[in-house]
């Protein structure tokens, strides 16, 4: 089994910075996703670690831990179409399929 | 590059009814496709990949099938729906040697 936490609602203002974590605790762990997904559409690909460290994409960030089993986005300098769900989903080694946590609402307000 | 299409876009069936939703990739050969559930304010949950034509494995039991008729089509199907089948029901490929999966726009199913 595997069990994925990610907070359920986050508040920030515009121009903050927000970090959203997720924890995890997968046998075979091979790599952890991130996805944004706007009210009433599909999620869209953010990021994707398989190796400890942070990986940047402009005012994106993911990090991973894999001895700790963390991983967490950080968003900065918000806008208000950051406001979305972020979820955060793992894969095992040798299987395609994801394992996705019950996402984390983040409300950017002015 | 490649897209995937989803259809219908909305749907509101009657309880016991039959159910049929499709889901076409272009640009990419021998996708892995799925199938994926998402009930209101929930996570995503997957219900059947496919990893070739005719080859289909459930992750969960219930009332739904999927079927590969040919490479880049994935369809899913109910004889008789339930109330509990409402929600969001969204398509996904991965293919190239990359295990990130790519959404179509999904279907919003009301079951009544």
């Amino acid at each position: 089994g595997q069990n994925i936490d990610q907070p359920t609602e986050m508040t920030a203002t515009e121009g903050a910075i927000v970090q959203i974590n997720c924890t995890y605790q997968t046998s075979g762990f091979n790599g952890l996703f991130w996805y944004q997904q706007h009210a009433g559409e599909a999620p869209t690909f953010l990021s994707y670690n398989v190796l400890d460290g942070l990986e940047e994409k402009g005012r994106f960030s993911s990090f991973l831990s894999r001895s700790k089993g963390y991983s967490y986005l950080l968003l900065k300098e918000l806008q208000m179409k950051d406001s979305a769900s972020y979820l955060c989903a793992v894969t095992r080694s040798n299987d395609y399929k994801l394992s996705f946590g019950a996402g984390t609402t983040v409300t950017v307000r002015a | 590059s490649q897209t995937i299409h989803q259809w219908p876009a909305t749907l509101v069936q009657p309880v016991g009814s039959p159910l049929s939703l499709e889901c076409t990739v272009e640009g990419t050969s021998n996708p892995n496709l799925y199938w994926y559930r998402q009930a209101a304010g929930r996570g995503l949950q997957l219900l059947f990949y496919s990893v070739g034509i005719g080859q289909i494995s459930s992750e969960v039991p219930q009332n739904l099938s999927a079927s590969r008729p040919q490479d880049r089509q994935f369809i899913l199907s109910s004889k008789k729906l339930l109330l509990s089948d409402s929600g969001f029901y969204l398509c996904a490929w991965s293919g190239g040697g990359e295990e990130t999966q790519y959404f179509g726009p999904g279907t919003r199913l009301l079951v009544l």
